[in-house]
């Protein structure tokens, strides 16, 4: 079964500082890797979808990498700033052939950026 | 907002309720989720409808239910509920079935006592 961890839990950072966060994966196939961000008690939002196929996806100040064959993917956010704060969640999605119909979460990383 | 609507956002109920979550979605996509999201746990994959069939119950209690009218809403109807079923509920959904992008709704946070 597929499991995704993400370290650290939590992050606290000075607005202004460029940041990584790491996701890493134990089943190497997959088909597409998404990150979300989460806000206290609210939903998912979907920052970033990166395809098997593909190295990288960016958007604004918000980088992701993905290394399918070392099961790992980055979260790159630069000049971080306070409403940046919030938990972040890597999730994969396995290959259609294997039947399978979920998303597997990592439990998230809360980032808390100080002004 | 992101295109899938959830309500109520927020359900206190008592164990001997009967309640029903509702998830309503017009972005044109065939496939339906219900997460549940416990403190401290990754999100669980409850069910999965693909154009208003049940493909997947993931060993989910009888006291949860869900029922999918059509491809734009997603229910799940609740009853005899316990403490430890306390969770945000998300729904999700997707273009088709499994592999592609997900959107899910705001949640609906509830609270049995």
């Amino acid at each position: 079964k597929q499991e995704v961890t993400q370290i650290p839990a939590a992050l606290s950072v000075p607005e202004g500082e460029n940041l990584v966060l790491n996701c890493s994966f134990t089943d190497s196939a997959i088909y597409n890797l998404q990150w979300f961000r989460q806000d206290p008690g609210k939903g998912l939002t979907s920052l970033l979808l990166i395809q098997s196929s593909q190295r990288e996806q960016t958007s604004g100040r918000l980088n992701a990498s993905l290394d399918k064959s070392s099961g790992r993917s980055t979260l790159y956010i630069a000049a971080s700033q306070p409403g940046d704060s919030a938990t972040y969640l890597c999730a994969v999605s396995p290959f259609l052939q294997t039947g399978a119909n979920n998303l597997f979460f990592g439990t998230g990383t809360r980032l808390t950026v100080i002004p | 907002e992101t295109g899938v609507t959830q309500t109520p956002r927020h359900l206190v109920m008592g164990m001997t309720n009967k309640k029903s979550l509702k998830c309503e979605q017009h972005l044109g996509h065939n496939a339906m989720y219900w997460y549940k999201q416990s403190a401290k746990k990754p999100l669980e994959l409850m069910f999965v409808y693909s154009l208003e069939e049940r493909v997947e119950n993931n060993s989910v209690p009888s006291r949860f239910s869900p029922e999918c009218p059509n491809s734009s809403h997603l229910f799940l109807h609740l009853h005899t509920l316990q403490p430890e079923d306390s969770a945000l509920y998300l729904c999700a959904s997707s273009q088709e079935l499994g592999n592609y992008g997900y959107t899910f709704g705001s949640g609906t946070r509830l609270t049995v006592v």
